[in-house]
């Protein structure tokens, strides 16, 4: 069974400051990982998704992630935090079989960027 | 990016009444749609995923004869919320994936909020 893990609720950074949320997954088979990003009272956006091709994955509004096997960890990073990047992100994992090719979500983090 | 549109986007309604929400594929065809629950401060909960043209499988503990999801076209799926309690008050969200393979993105719709008095 996949599961995923986001350590840590809450995260407050200074706007320019780094940006990292980390997130641990399980996963019996290769995953296929995922992070969202979900803003009041709204559907998630994709932010990135690893597909098994490069460790590091580049995404959308300059975050990216890598995919470390050793760790079982695909943490989120952004070198220079905005207060636009105040949000709610979802870190999720699909099996590549098995599980319905169902997503599984983490219990999110809650992003909060200060002056 | 694909859009996947949800209607209503907030609804309130009396105990005991059914609740219907629509989820729409505006761009693509969507073989398979997923409908999720969202409590406050709270991560997604998969209910079920619908196949279209064939009867929704949903998560354990889901009320299949409470929650009724029709996914009639590649392009529609509806969740029912039938005999409707204030328990059910929740924001639900649904997904669209064009194909079957698990890195094919789910595209999300924007939530419906329901209110059950």
């Amino acid at each position: 069974a996949q599961s995923v893990t986001q350590l840590g609720s809450h995260v407050s950074v200074s706007e320019g400051a780094l940006v990292l949320l980390r997130c641990n997954y399980s996963s019996s088979v290769p995953p296929y990982l995922f992070w969202y990003v979900q803003y009041p009272n709204q559907g998630l956006q994709l932010l990135l998704k690893y597909t098994s091709a490069a460790t590091l994955v580049k995404g959308i509004n300059g975050f990216e992630a890598e995919f470390k096997k050793s760790e079982t960890s695909f943490h989120l990073t952004k070198p220079s935090a905005h207060m636009s990047d105040a949000a709610e992100y979802f870190c999720a994992v699909s099996e590549i079989t098995g599980g319905g090719n169902k997503l599984t979500f983490g219990t999110g983090t809650q992003l909060k960027v200060e002056l | 990016g694909a859009v996947v549109s949800q209607h209503p986007s907030r609804v309130i309604c009396k105990s005991g009444t059914s609740v219907k929400i629509e989820c729409r594929s505006l761009d693509f065809q969507a073989t398979t749609m997923f409908w999720y629950r969202q409590f406050p401060k709270q991560s997604l909960m998969l209910m079920a995923t619908s196949n279209e043209g064939s009867k929704a499988t949903y998560e354990q503990g889901v009320e299949k004869d409470k929650f009724l999801i029709n996914h009639a076209s590649l392009t529609l799926s509806t969740l029912t919320v039938t005999s409707a309690h204030p328990e059910d008050s929740s924001f639900y969200i649904c997904s669209a994936r064009g194909g079957l393979a698990s890195y094919n993105e789910q595209f999300f719709g924007p939530g419906t909020r329901l209110t059950v008095l």
